[in-house]
């Protein structure tokens, strides 16, 4: 099954509501959990991220939430704005074979209505 | 202090020709990580790298495709006898130490492969 699972698959709100993304994951050694925005035609780039000896993190709208019993963690865009919109991929180190490296989520399309 | 790079961005190649795309890690990086992603899909995880060993090459298609990273130089994706399934964009990600924790992976602008 899935390693790290990401929902919704798309989210439309209105500018200025929130937005909030989850994932779940299923190796409990996990222990970093970054975000990442990618806009159209452009890279993946780091927005945010937790390590698992806290339980939130937020940077200016921005927040992640980590329930690590219940293996999942949660990205927070407070008073969206246009330029939000993106897609949206979470990621988590699962151990494959002999490496443990970041597997992503299958993304949240975010689009923020004016 | 100069990011992931990666070149070509743009590459055409007509089917059954060779496509190589390079990578070189951000300064300081010394694992590497290549993905495909198609239209409006996600990122699928192609292979894994350290200087001169594979780590983890679980998502490379079993024929055509091949990945290395010399002792000194870039990191190179290739492929061969490109079919038009290969398009898509191709994008390098470099991370320091993971047995240090340092999982943190930063992307490369990414090749945008299309076969005629």
């Amino acid at each position: 099954g899935e390693n790290v699972e990401q929902h919704p698959s798309t989210l439309s709100v209105q500018e200025g509501d929130s937005a909030v993304i989850k994932c779940t994951y299923s190796d409990s050694a996990s222990n970093y959990f970054p975000w990442y925005k990618q806009e159209l035609g452009k890279r993946p780039q780091l927005i945010i991220d937790i390590r698992s000896n806290v339980g939130e993190k937020k940077d200016q709208r921005i927040a992640v939430t980590l329930n690590k019993t219940a293996k999942h963690f949660s990205l927070h865009i407070t008073e969206t704005q246009p330029e939000d919109s993106a897609v949206y991929f979470c990621a988590a180190p699962i151990s494959s074979g002999s490496a443990r490296q970041l597997t992503f989520g299958s993304g949240t399309q975010l689009t923020v209505l004016p | 202090n100069a990011g992931v790079m990666q070149n070509p961005r743009h590459l055409v190649r007509r089917r059954g020709q060779e496509a190589r795309l390079r990578c070189s890690p951000m300064k300081g990086h010394s694992h590497v990580y290549w993905y495909r992603q198609l239209p409006e899909e996600g990122l699928k995880f192609m292979v894994y790298l350290q200087k001169e060993n594979i780590i983890d090459e679980s998502g490379m298609p079993k024929e055509r495709f091949s990945a290395e990273f010399p002792k000194e130089g870039p990191s190179i994706l290739r492929i061969q006898q490109v079919v038009r399934g290969d398009s898509a964009a191709y994008f390098c990600a470099s991370s320091r130490s993971v047995g240090l924790g340092d999982y943190e992976q930063y992307f490369g602008p990414g090749t945008r492969l299309t076969v005629t």
